[in-house]
């Protein structure tokens, strides 16, 4: 079975500080995919990443980086220098492989204070 | 690219009555999703369409739940006798055949009173 956590129900930062938003996952497959999406108040999901699971070199797309360490299950999402736009809730997501159905974590509230 | 489009919105009806969502996906995109959302929640798949066939299921859609995708093109779902149970926020996405991310829509959200 696979399982996504997302320990973090909420998060609370004052805008500019760094913000890591935890996601560590279980599965048996041994070729998979994990993603970020975000979720602003307007509801609509906004994808943001997808990372296979043979490709552990992280990435970093302007004040977004991401840490994938297979060893211990986790694909954390850091932003860098927070901005109020960035409120909003993220998930993190796996899909195993020779399946379309994404599992997802519960999510975490990123609230920047201005 | 004018992204996945959800119609209604907003739904809002009586218990036992019957509604029916509509999805348009990304026009190239030959795969289709459903997934409902409920508050606090992340995302629960429903079902996944490879064109016009309808290919997996989620233990989640009961006989109550139909969902088609005639001429593989748009989507609905249906949902017959709604429960207070059923409200939630209904979600659809496409992806193609080369990516596997998904795209999603804006949602409906149905409210059964």
């Amino acid at each position: 079975a696979q399982k996504v956590t997302q320990a973090q129900t909420e998060i609370s930062v004052v805008e500019k500080e760094d913000v890591t938003l935890d996601c560590v996952y279980e599965t048996r497959d041994t070729t998979y995919y994990l993603f970020w999406y975000k979720q602003p108040p307007s509801g609509e999901l906004v994808f943001l990443i997808r990372r296979n699971s043979f490709d552990e070199q992280n990435e970093i797309s302007g004040r977004y980086s991401w840490n994938f360490q297979k060893s211990t299950s986790s694909f954390n999402f850091t932003i860098t220098a927070s901005q109020v736009v960035d409120s909003a809730v993220y998930f993190c997501a796996l899909l195993g492989a020779g399946s379309y159905q994404l599992t997802f974590g519960k999510g975490t509230k990123l609230s920047v204070i201005p | 690219d004018t992204g996945v489009s959800q119609d209604p919105r907003h739904k809002i009806t009586k218990r036992g009555q019957n509604v029916t969502f509509r999805c348009d996906p990304i026009s190239e995109h030959n795969r289709l999703y459903w997934y409902r959302q409920t508050l606090g929640q992340g995302p629960e798949f429903l079902t996944y369409f490879q064109n016009e066939a309808q290919l997996e299921k989620s233990r989640l859609l009961s006989d109550r739940f139909s969902a088609e995708r005639p001429k593989g093109s748009f989507s609905t779902l249906e949902i017959q006798r709604t429960e207070q149970g059923d409200s939630a926020m209904y979600l659809c996405a496409s992806s193609s055949g080369l990516r596997f991310e998904a795209f999603f829509g804006q949602g409906t959200r149905l409210t059964v009173v």
